[in-house]
């Protein structure tokens, strides 16, 4: 079975200040994707990165880097120059060996001016 | 490109009574998913399209719940006899291989059974 552990029900960070988010998951597959998905209150889910496991190279999208560990098994996000926007619901997901995700129970970002 | 589109947005009914829900993919995603989400969790998968061939379902979907795509397009999740354990956010999301296969969301339908 795999599994996706998000340790952080909340976290809260200044606005321009930096965060990390954190992710470990469980697998079998040696062939996997991970995912950082966004979901802000009432509104749809967005992707936010992501990282294939046979990359070496951690994913980076403008102000959202990752930290794949992959013999750790873990997989933190890095939200940089934070922004009031940036505050949602952060989801952890794994892809392997199928075509679901498996994701974690989330992450509540709270964005202080 | 107008994203994935989920109807109704909400759906309040009583127990023991059928819903169905519809989902329209982005245009020519061939691959389209089911989710659901209860409060404070993520979303846990049901069950996934390709074209009108339904490939994968979870343990999760009952015999209570079926799904479609007959035309390989928009798919339909219909909840016989609902419980109120049937309360949640229906998620539905669509991928192309152009795209990588990532997953897009729509907005979901809440779903309260009384």
């Amino acid at each position: 079975a795999q599994t996706v552990t998000q340790s952080q029900p909340e976290m809260s960070v200044q606005e321009a200040e930096t965060v990390t988010l954190s992710c470990t998951y469980d697998t079998s597959e040696s062939d996997y994707y991970l995912f950082w998905y966004k979901q802000p209150p009432s509104r749809q889910m967005i992707l936010v990165i992501r990282q294939e496991a046979y990359k070496q190279q951690n994913a980076t999208e403008n102000r959202f880097s990752v930290n794949f560990q992959k013999a750790a098994k873990s997989f933190s996000l890095k939200i940089s120059d934070s922004q009031l926007g940036d505050a949602a619901m952060y989801f952890c997901a794994l892809q392997g060996g199928s075509e679901k995700l498996v994701f974690g129970k989330g992450t509540k970002l709270t964005v202080n001016p | 490109d107008t994203g994935v589109s989920q109807d109704p947005r909400h759906k309040i009914t009583k127990r023991g009574q059928n819903v169905t829900f519809r989902c329209d993919p982005i245009s020519e995603h061939n691959r389209l998913y089911w989710y659901r989400q209860t409060l404070g969790q993520g979303p846990e998968f049901l069950t996934y399209f390709q074209n009108e061939a339904q490939l994968e379902k979870s343990r999760l979907l009952s015999d209570r719940f079926s799904a479609e795509r007959p035309k390989g397009s928009f798919s339909t999740l219909e909840i016989q006899r609902t419980e109120q354990g049937d309360s949640a956010m229906y998620l539905c999301a669509s991928s192309s291989p152009a795209g990588g296969y990532e997953q897009y969301f729509g907005p979901g339908t809440r779903l309260t059974v009384t």
